[in-house]
């Protein structure tokens, strides 16, 4: 039973360099979520998906795109990476339904030089 | 907007020491509350949940309490394990809303 799977776990970017993120979801959950996690910060939202072809942005969305075209996956783009895109990130799925629990993934580190 | 405000910590306490994590919440209406746990190196998991006021969600010996008068959902639970350190998050939801919002997290270290 995979639930969330993020790839990769880690990873170094330089200043400028772009990469994807992936995020796997094999439990036909509808939502699917980005956050990002800072010391002192908590969990801050990036973007989100309430399903195949619709995506909308969370509260820190600059420097990323994503896409959603299957429900199984979200990916996350960095278009131009950025020292402050430097975190730990972390995807998340959970069902339509109100009040259900989200699972995530055990999180991808991003060190940005 | 809604917002989160816990403790911060970092936290350490002995073995079977009774554990109070505080969360107080601001939000329009009636949203849904939650509980998450993070251990090390690990992704986030649902500790507890509570929807409506008055609701004590309880897993794992914690238990949390709605309170919409005093819009809180305290964490607590009366014997910690060293099993039980890790990083506590509360959060919540509005409606159908993807939206969970989180406070900042609390580190605990438990000592045997």
């Amino acid at each position: 039973n995979a639930g969330v799977t993020q790839t990769p776990k880690f990873q170094v970017l330089k200043t400028g360099q772009s990469m994807t993120l992936q995020c796997a979801q094999d439990m036909n959950h509808e939502y699917m979520s980005w956050y990002r996690q800072d010391p002192g910060m908590g969990l801050r939202l990036i973007h989100y998906s309430v399903g195949a072809g619709i995506t909308d942005q969370g509260e820190v969305p600059n420097g990323y795109n994503v896409s959603r075209s299957t429900t199984e996956d979200f990916p996350l783009r960095l278009l131009s990476a950025a020292p402050s895109q430097t975190s730990v990130y972390f995807c998340a799925s959970r069902l339509r339904e109100p009040n259900t629990e989200a699972f995530f993934g055990q999180g991808t580190r991003l060190t940005v030089v | 907007g809604n917002s989160v405000t816990q403790m911060e910590g970092p936290v350490t306490l002995s073995e079977e020491a009774f554990l109070t994590i505080n969360c107080t919440y601001t939000a329009t209406g009636y949203p849904s509350l939650f509980w998450y746990v993070q251990y090390p190196g690990e992704g986030l998991q649902l500790l507890l949940k509570a929807t409506k006021a008055d609701d004590k969600g309880s897993n794992k010996g914690f238990e949390a309490t709605y309170r919409k008068e005093t819009t809180s959902f305290h964490l607590e639970k009366g014997s910690v394990q060293v099993s039980d350190s890790a990083v506590y998050f509360c959060a919540l939801t509005q409606g159908g809303s993807e939206k969970l919002v989180f406070g900042k997290g609390m580190k605990l270290t438990v000592n045997p």
